[in-house]
């Protein structure tokens, strides 16, 4: 079984559209997180959520917005796409909040024409 | 099956020693690319080092260098001159051509001063 999965695993979208993507984990971990990586493979940390609360939230636009249902999904919905949202998402998920193991994602590569 | 194996979840080292963090992966391709990502608290992942397969020079920069083995598909992370500001989780990477990367678990390293 996939441990941490993500979907789609590839979205293409129009400017200005509202997109989502869906993270599932099966580990029983509390905390969940999505980064945003570039073309150069930098990877940013966008959210994190501890049993329901964002506990981290950088500098991103408030078009991006983490929905978490329930512990084992952290969903990441992106309003008004932009050209620059172009990127690939992963998401991961560990026991606690910092210096454990982490799983992730397979990423999701989406692209705004 | 894990693609990537980081087999030490915890290491430690003194100051200014140096310490060997191990990855091995598992592909049938012949070209892709390797990385070192370390994750300090703040759970952002910073790229360390990166390696292309096509080039058998190992990868430097700086204190970090790869001991890359093709053959064994084998990928480690040797730091020089450790300094307590390394204490982080590093993660492993491998990115096939289709530019689906995949993590290792991470190791946990400890820098003791």
């Amino acid at each position: 079984d996939t441990a941490v999965s993500q979907t789609p695993k590839y979205l293409v979208t129009q400017m200005g559209n509202d997109k989502s993507i869906k993270c599932e984990q099966n580990l029983g971990h509390d905390t969940m997180y999505w980064y945003k990586q570039d073309s150069k493979k930098f990877l940013k940390i966008m959210f994190s959520y501890n049993n329901k609360e964002l506990i981290i939230n950088e500098t991103v636009p408030n078009r991006f917005s983490p929905k978490s249902p329930d512990k084992a999904h952290l969903n990441l919905h992106i309003n008004s796409l932009e050209l620059g949202d172009s990127a690939v998402y992963f998401c991961a998920s560990s026991q606690g909040h910092s210096n454990t193991e982490a799983f992730f994602g397979q990423g999701t590569r989406l692209t705004v024409v | 099956a894990q693609t990537v194996t980081q087999s030490q979840p915890e290491m430690s080292v003194q100051e200014a020693e140096t310490v060997t963090l191990s990855c091995t992966y598992d592909t049938s391709e012949s070209n892709y690319y390797l990385f070192w990502y370390k994750q300090p608290p703040s759970r952002q992942m910073i790229l360390v080092i990166r390696q292309e397969a096509y080039k058998q020079q190992n990868a430097t920069e700086n204190r970090f260098s790869v001991n890359f083995q093709k053959a064994a598909k084998s990928f480690s992370l040797k730091i020089s001159d450790s300094q307590l500001g390394d204490t982080a989780m590093y993660f492993c990477a491998f990115m096939e051509e289709n530019n689906d990367m995949r993590f290792g678990a991470g190791t946990r390293l400890t820098v003791k001063p």
